[in-house]
Order: C-alpha cells, then structure tokens, then sequence
C-alpha cells in the first residue's frame, strides 16, 4: 500500500464549478503537507504549502488538512480553463526525512468552457 | 532570476546503453533533488544532493546515481538501461535543503527506452 492515495481522475467540471481534490496518507509522521500544479510537459509548481491541520486559503485556493483522519484537501472556487492541469499532494516529515517529499500519483482536471 | 534548468529536455536510449542527465539550480541553492514520474508510480524521489554530499536516497537500484559539484549543478546518471526506466526525471532545488522549504522543478528530462 502506498503512503499516500490520490485518485488520478479524470475529473472534469464546467467553467466556474468548485472543484474537490483530495489525498490520504498512512504515515503519522507526515507533517508538511503541500500541492502542487503540473501543466503538461513542465515540471510541479508550488500551489499550496500547509504545515499544521486547519485551513489556509490563497485566492481562489484553499487547503485543508484534517491530521486525525489522514486526510488534505485541495478547494478551487470559480475554475477556470487555465486550472485544467494534472494536481499532486506532496507531505513531508518533520525529521529525518531530509528533503524528500513523498508525492500522490496526481488528479488530472480539465476545466471546460 | 533564472529557474532551474535541466538538459537535455528529451532522450531515446536503447536497453543496455547508460545515460547521464544534468540538473543546473536557481542561482544561490545548494540543494538538489532528483525525483522520477511515471504514470503508474507518480514521482517517486531518488535522491538529494547538498554540499557535493548526497544527504537522502529513494528506493532504486544502484543502477541510478549522481553527483553535486562545487557550482551546485547536479548530474544524475542510469547504467544499463531498462524498458521501465522510461520516466520524466525531475530535479529540484532548495536554497539549504531544510525541512518546509519550497522545493522549485525543471521542466525534466523525459527519457525513452527503447
């Protein structure tokens, strides 16, 4: 099983929807919780970085981390077409895990017109 | 500021055959990450580089290293090349490589065996 689950998708929506991404991870020592945005042929880019359970919201993003279930999520409000784009959770350890992060397989979300 | 760069941008290799990939950092990081992405795996992370010193290794076989030089630029290098070791490779790179940094991507080096 791996550490952390992520439903691949496709999850397609219409323009303007609020879309729901979501992953869950086994490891309790998971501490720095981020997502990241990849459009096809480039590499992840920072979207969303989180360190304690609650709420963080960015404009049109917000993250939620909810430590007691294992569980973070990844709210867009008012997609656009420009959101269509593969989205990866990415965690962290406190200690002892360098710089490594562990990743989900990604969503891939097209936002259509 | 110029991001991190990685070439080449596209490789086809045949089975056997070694390769080598290069990973320049933002200017002023000294940490350097290597991660692959597949369509069944996700990224997977291979390891991470500071200081010339690998600091944290994945789970690969030890038919995948690398290397840092003094100007933090990054080599990653496959010997015997599999058909499953096509994959984006992906590098990254920190300012310190400490725990809660923004790690910043390449555009990767997607490579194809053939």
């Amino acid at each position: 099983q791996k550490e952390v689950e992520q439903d691949p998708g496709p999850l397609s929506v219409p323009e303007g929807a609020i879309v729901s991404l979501n992953c869950t991870y086994s490891n309790s020592a998971f501490q720095y919780f981020m997502w990241y945005r990849q459009y096809s042929r480039k590499g992840p880019e920072l979207l969303m970085y989180t360190y304690s359970s609650g709420n963080k919201e960015d404009g049109r993003f917000t993250a939620q981390v909810d430590k007691s279930s294992k569980y973070i999520s990844l709210f867009i409000r008012d997609s656009q077409p420009s959101d269509s784009a593969t989205y990866l959770c990415a965690m962290n350890r406190l200690t002892g895990g360098g710089n490594k992060l562990t990743f989900g397989t990604g969503t891939q979300l097209k936002v259509e017109l | 500021k110029a991001g991190v760069t990685q070439t080449p941008r596209y490789l086809i290799k045949t089975r056997g055959q070694q390769v080598t990939l290069s990973c320049s950092p933002i200017s002023g990081h000294r940490s350097v990450s290597w991660y692959q992405q597949t369509p069944g795996q996700g990224l997977q992370f291979l390891f991470e580089y500071f200081s010339e010193t690998q600091r944290n290794k994945g789970n690969f076989p030890g038919r995948f290293s690398g290397r840092q030089f003094s100007n933090s630029r990054s080599e990653m290098n496959v010997s015997t090349l599999e058909l499953g070791d096509s994959a984006l490779y992906l590098c990254a790179s920190t300012l310190a490589g400490a725990v809660g940094e923004t790690q910043y991507f390449g555009p990767g080096t997607r490579l194809l065996v053939l």
